[in-house]
């Protein structure tokens, strides 16, 4: 079973479309994390959940939300897409603290 | 600017060959981590390093950790063409900045 799943693996669409990332973890991690690798390989975190709450928001667009139902997921709505958005986005989560993270395998948004 | 960067940026060597990595960091930390990703995967966890820790082995790897430069190194031992990947460092200084990462390729 996968540990860390994101869907979609792949999302192409246009400027101005709203869209969503879904991820689910099965490891029982009370924190989860979205983080954006460009294509220089920097990979950057955007937000973390503990346990439903947001305790890392760094300085990311107010076009990007997390949304948390659950601690086994955190989803990502981003609206008004925009060209510099293009980047694997990844979802990864721990135990609490500065804990070894498990990742998914990314998702690969390209912007027309 | 970054908190975690990596050396070299790439790193070319022959199977059996051993593979030296390099990360430095600016602001104090607790604990360092070193991660590999193959091409199109997500992050690997591979080991923890505490500030209190200079050393640390896990299997063919092997980690420093010297907090008066810090910086930290990773040595993969008897490197196979499987390590062929990229390794980031990770510190908790500044909410988990990963480096830039070193692309290593092992060749057959």
């Amino acid at each position: 079973d996968t540990a860390v799943s994101q869907t979609p693996k792949y999302l192409v669409t246009q400027m101005g479309n709203d869209k969503s990332i879904k991820c689910e973890q099965n490891l029982g991690h009370d924190t989860m994390y979205w983080y954006k690798q460009d294509s220089k390989k920097f990979l950057k975190i955007m937000f973390s959940y503990n346990n439903k709450e947001l305790i890392i928001n760094e300085t990311v667009p107010n076009r990007f939300s997390p949304k948390s139902p659950d601690k086994a997921h955190l989803n990502l709505h981003i609206n008004s897409l925009e060209l510099g958005d293009s980047a694997v986005y990844f979802c990864a989560s721990s135990l609490p603290g500065f804990q070894p993270q498990h990742f998914g395998d990314g998702t690969r948004l390209s912007i027309l | 600017s970054q908190q975690g960067e990596e050396d070299p940026q790439a790193l070319s060597i022959q199977e059996g060959e051993n593979a030296t990595m390099n990360c430095s960091y600016k602001t104090s930390i607790n604990n360092l981590q070193w991660y590999r990703q193959n091409s199109g995967r997500g992050l690997v966890h591979l080991i923890l390093i505490r500030s209190n820790e200079r050393e640390k082995h896990s299997g063919r790897l092997r980690v420093t950790l010297d907090t008066s430069k810090k910086s930290s190194s990773l040595l993969i031992t008897a490197s196979r063409a499987a390590d062929t990947a990229s390794y980031f460092c990770a510190t908790d200084g500044q909410n988990f900045v990963f480096g830039p990462g070193t692309r290593l390729s092992v060749l057959p």
